[in-house]
């Protein structure tokens, strides 16, 4: 298995501004996954963080948005730039590791925009 | 990938199996089912996975029909701590190991 970490847990900020997440893994894994689920929703996927590149973003997503970065092989950040109350949700990391199925996830970072 | 079908809400009494179905009639030959449940305010965890056979870990059992269109997950001796919401997803055996997630089904253990 693997431990995931996020930072921050929580946090309330204001229209307009950004906010920068951290996954951390406690081991090397092959993929790394960005979620967001909205309230009272199921999780949706938001984009793929791969290692030295860009991004693979999902329908609806946009690196502008969402900017993405995954400087090596146990650390990703996702930001939520300019945000709205729109963007109000629980952001969640995954990972799978090197030769597994399963998909191991962070306790997630819960964002309200006021 | 394929989609899957489940049951909005179910109730188990504590100490009982629970059943959870998932119907994926349209589930091709090279994808597995996967169960993962995500338990109030917490990141979702994964249960267990198959593809044709029938598997069974320290969590739970998985019982897939032979012809693939559905499955069961159970939990032999359900407790207070299993009260969460259970996702049922098909994804491909490949190097994309994204997942579609559903609505799944909120599972209710009761004392």
């Amino acid at each position: 298995s693997a431990v995931i970490s996020q930072k921050p847990s929580r946090d309330i900020c204001q229209r307009g501004t950004s906010l920068t997440i951290q996954c951390q893994v406690d081991s090397q894994v092959t993929m790394m996954f960005w979620y967001r689920q909205q309230p009272g929703q199921s999780l949706t996927l938001i984009a793929t963080a791969n290692q030295g590149s860009e991004a693979t973003y999902e329908s609806g997503f946009v690196i502008d948005k969402f900017p993405i970065s995954r400087p090596n092989l146990t650390f990703s950040t996702l930001t939520v730039s300019n945000m709205s109350p729109e963007d109000s949700s629980i952001y969640l990391c995954s990972v799978v590791l090197a030769g597994g199925y399963e998909q191991f996830f962070g306790p997630g970072t819960r964002l309200t925009v006021l | 990938d394929a989609k899957t079908t489940q049951p909005t809400s179910m109730d188990c009494a504590e100490g009982r199996a629970a059943n959870l179905p998932c119907n994926h009639s349209t589930i091709s030959g090279n994808e597995y089912v996967y169960w993962y449940r995500q338990i109030h305010s917490q990141g979702p965890q994964y249960i267990i996975h198959g593809l044709k056979n029938n598997e069974t870990n320290e969590m739970a059992s998985l019982i897939i029909t032979e012809d693939r269109k559905s499955s069961t997950l159970i939990l032999p001796h359900a407790t207070l701590r299993d009260t969460a919401v259970y996702y049922c997803i098909v994804n491909g055996a490949g190097n994309n190991r994204k997942l579609i997630w559903g609505l799944g089904t909120s599972l209710a253990v009761n004392p």
